[in-house]
């Protein structure tokens, strides 16, 4: 699994968007990324998958450079609720599942 | 749809005890996976199943057994209980993609 690297913590306030950068220098060719979510007290939750270019969903947008060796997660318009620990994992989309392993995570506190 | 369930959720041991922290997934799910996280800290992979039948070792498997039981059951063992173990343990279920579903978590104490 290719190793990432994320910022510990951020900070921002209710209203903003937060963009969340993960980088993954020794990306192959067949890996995909994929961001969870931890809210306290709770097991992760997935939020997005990306191979390339930017996806989007109802609850994130994923942006993922030419080289892809970084993508940033981006919430729009935060709100209390999203105060959260986010993870980046890198790897296969299958065959790599069998596998999951967690980093440390950025740890995204939304203040009023 | 119960998704992923764990138990017991809380659980206070003795030094030296055994138990089994039980996982069932009714999503007819191939991969599951056990991970602790300690207070602060990231989720690290202790065991996973890839299919009913295999288990493999996760990132920090000593101290630990699992089995797989069936395609629904995975559980966890704790043969002999140290307060290193004390921690949040969640099981989670996946197709065998990088989307994974998880349990609510067993708060596990050793004194």
């Amino acid at each position: 699994l290719a190793k990432t690297t994320q910022p510990i913590s951020m900070d921002s306030y209710e209203g903003q968007e937060v963009n969340i950068t993960c980088s993954h220098n020794n990306i192959a060719t067949n890996d995909y990324i994929t961001w969870y979510q931890q809210f306290p007290s709770q097991g992760p939750r997935f939020i997005i998958q990306g191979y390339k270019t930017k996806v989007t969903n109802e609850v994130a947008s994923l942006f993922i450079p030419a080289d892809r060796k970084s993508s940033t997660l981006s919430l729009p318009r935060v709100s209390l609720s999203d105060t959260a620990v986010y993870y980046c994992l890198v790897g296969e989309p299958r065959g790599y599942g069998n596998k999951l392993v967690f980093g440390a995570g950025t740890i995204l506190r939304v203040k009023s | 749809n119960a998704g992923v369930t764990q138990t017991p959720k809380f659980q206070v041991l003795k030094t030296g005890q055994s138990m089994t922290l039980q996982c069932a997934q009714d999503m007819n799910h191939n991969s599951m996976y056990w991970y602790r996280q300690d207070p602060g800290m990231g989720l690290r992979l202790i065991y996973y199943s890839a299919s009913e039948g295999t288990t493999d070792k996760g990132e920090v498997p000593n101290g630990y057994n699992v089995s797989r039981l069936n395609k629904r059951e995975f559980s966890l063992r704790l043969e002999s209980a140290a307060p290193s173990q004390t921690s949040v343990y969640f099981c989670a279920s996946s197709i065998g993609t990088a989307e994974a579903f998880f349990g609510q978590g067993t708060r596990l104490t050793v004194v």
